[in-house]
């Protein structure tokens, strides 16, 4: 019963290059999640989405950054245009319902470093 | 003032101490509260889930004062194994949306 599955595990982009990060939830998991953790800081919610809808993106960067999770695939998150402070990990977490009483799991993440 | 606030450490204790980590939050409206734990450049896992009679799993103690929107976690009988950062998380709103952490108490429990 695999977990939440992220890739690809690291990611270097140069300036100005599009980065996509994939995420595919638990099995019969339809929410997901995804968190920016900056080097030597917590973690920091981005967005929220359920089968394509986006349900909470208040924690997304007004520009260059973009999220979907179509009906079927994995959910992407999309940084159009890297900058150096978009290097950081980038973690998704999925759980079965929109209550959050029983926290949730995460992937093992995705290191982006931008250079 | 941050909406989770914990000292970030780091906490270096021996081999079989007793740590306590505590954990204030904003948002006197918060429903759910858990500690995760996260090794170095890994993902958070969950710790254990905080309720407000307080509960306990092995050597790991969480206690949860809304009053005083406080949350703790005790170890007992560190292990080696023990070291990481411990994050406290808060649900503020009962729903999955933004679960808030925050930055984390580095423990390094040493031989």
């Amino acid at each position: 019963n695999a977990g939440v599955m992220q890739n690809p595990r690291h990611l270097v982009r140069r300036r100005g290059q599009e980065a996509r990060l994939r995420c595919s939830p638990m099995k019969g998991h339809s929410h997901v999640y995804w968190y920016r953790q900056l080097p030597e800081e917590g973690l920091k919610f981005m967005v929220y989405l359920q089968k394509e809808n986006i349900i909470d993106e208040s924690g997304m960067p007004k520009e260059r950054f973009s999220a979907e999770f179509p009906k079927e695939g994995p959910s992407i998150l999309r940084i159009q245009q890297v900058v150096r402070g978009d290097s950081a990990a980038y973690f998704c977490a999925s759980s079965s319902s929109g209550q959050g009483n029983y926290g949730y799991t995460f992937g093992s993440g995705t290191r982006l470093t931008v250079v | 003032r941050k909406e989770v606030e914990q000292d970030p450490g780091p906490f270096n204790v021996p081999e079989g101490a007793t740590v306590a980590f505590n954990c204030t939050y904003s948002n006197s409206a918060s429903q759910s509260f858990f500690w995760y734990r996260q090794d170095c450049r890994k993902e958070p896992k969950l710790l254990m889930s905080v309720y407000s009679s307080g509960n306990e799993d092995g050597r790991f103690t969480a206690q949860l004062n809304r009053a005083s929107q406080y949350i703790s976690l005790l170890i007992r009988d560190s292990k080696l194994s023990d070291s990481a950062t411990y994050l406290c998380v808060v649900n503020p709103r009962g729903s999955a949306r933004q679960l808030t952490f925050g930055s984390g108490t580095q423990l390094t429990v040493l031989p």
